[in-house]
């Protein structure tokens, strides 16, 4: 099966930088994912690593070491509206035939940016 | 601007009765998921569809729940009979061919069952 830890909370002042961070453990390993989720909202996709290395997405990084199992979410020049829920996901290939991707995803970390 | 569109936004119900939830998933996407979403349990994964045909319902309490997919348009989940721990936000989403791990997720149904 696949588990995944990530910080519960994490706080941090606007115009800072955060890293929240995730490791996994899961067989089939495909990439690893991070979505947003606003309270009452519904997650919204930001970024995905398939390989080893930095994704960079405007002021949103993601970062994946498959050898370590290990990635990150990276929030520069935080903002008020950067406060929700961030949850990383692990997709793993379950049908060989091509089937597609399982997401499992973790139990996320809720950013909470203050003035 | 496309979409996933989910009906209702909202159900509370009783013990006992059935729900059914709809999902139109965005035109073009030919996979389709349903999710739970608890405080306890987090996004858990109940079905999953793959050009409609389901590949993987593991999640899903085969008893009271069904999943399907009538038309590429169109995914339904169902609860019969609906119990009180079945209280959740229920999330459809779809994700495009050939772009891993990338779903959109709709805004959920929010299930109360008294």
């Amino acid at each position: 099966g696949q588990s995944l830890e990530q910080p519960s909370e994490v706080t941090a002042v606007e115009g800072a930088i955060v890293q929240i961070n995730c490791t996994y453990q899961t067989s089939g390993f495909y990439g690893l994912s991070w979505y947003q989720q606003h309270d009452g909202g519904a997650p919204t996709f930001l970024s995905y690593n398939g390989l080893d290395g930095l994704e960079e997405t405007g002021r949103f990084s993601s970062f994946l070491s498959r050898s370590d199992s290990y990635g990150y979410l990276l929030l520069q020049e935080l903002q008020m509206k950067d406060s929700a829920s961030y949850f990383c996901a692990v997709g793993a290939l379950y049908i060989l035939t091509g089937g597609g991707n399982k997401l499992t995803f973790g139990t996320g970390t809720q950013l909470k940016v203050e003035l | 601007d496309a979409r996933v569109t989910q009906t209702p936004r909202h159900k509370v119900t009783e013990m006992g009765q059935e729900v059914t939830m709809r999902c139109q998933p965005i035109l073009g996407h030919n996979t389709v998921f349903w999710y739970r979403q608890t405080m306890m349990q987090g996004l858990e994964l109940l079905a999953y569809f793959r050009n409609r045909a389901p590949l993987d319902d593991s999640g899903m309490p085969k008893d009271r729940f069904s999943a399907e997919m009538p038309d590429a348009t169109l995914a339904t989940l169902k609860i019969q009979p609906s119990e009180p721990r079945d209280s959740a936000v229920y999330f459809c989403a779809s994700g495009p061919a050939g772009v891993p791990d990338t779903q959109y997720f709709g805004p959920g149904t929010r299930l109360t069952v008294l």
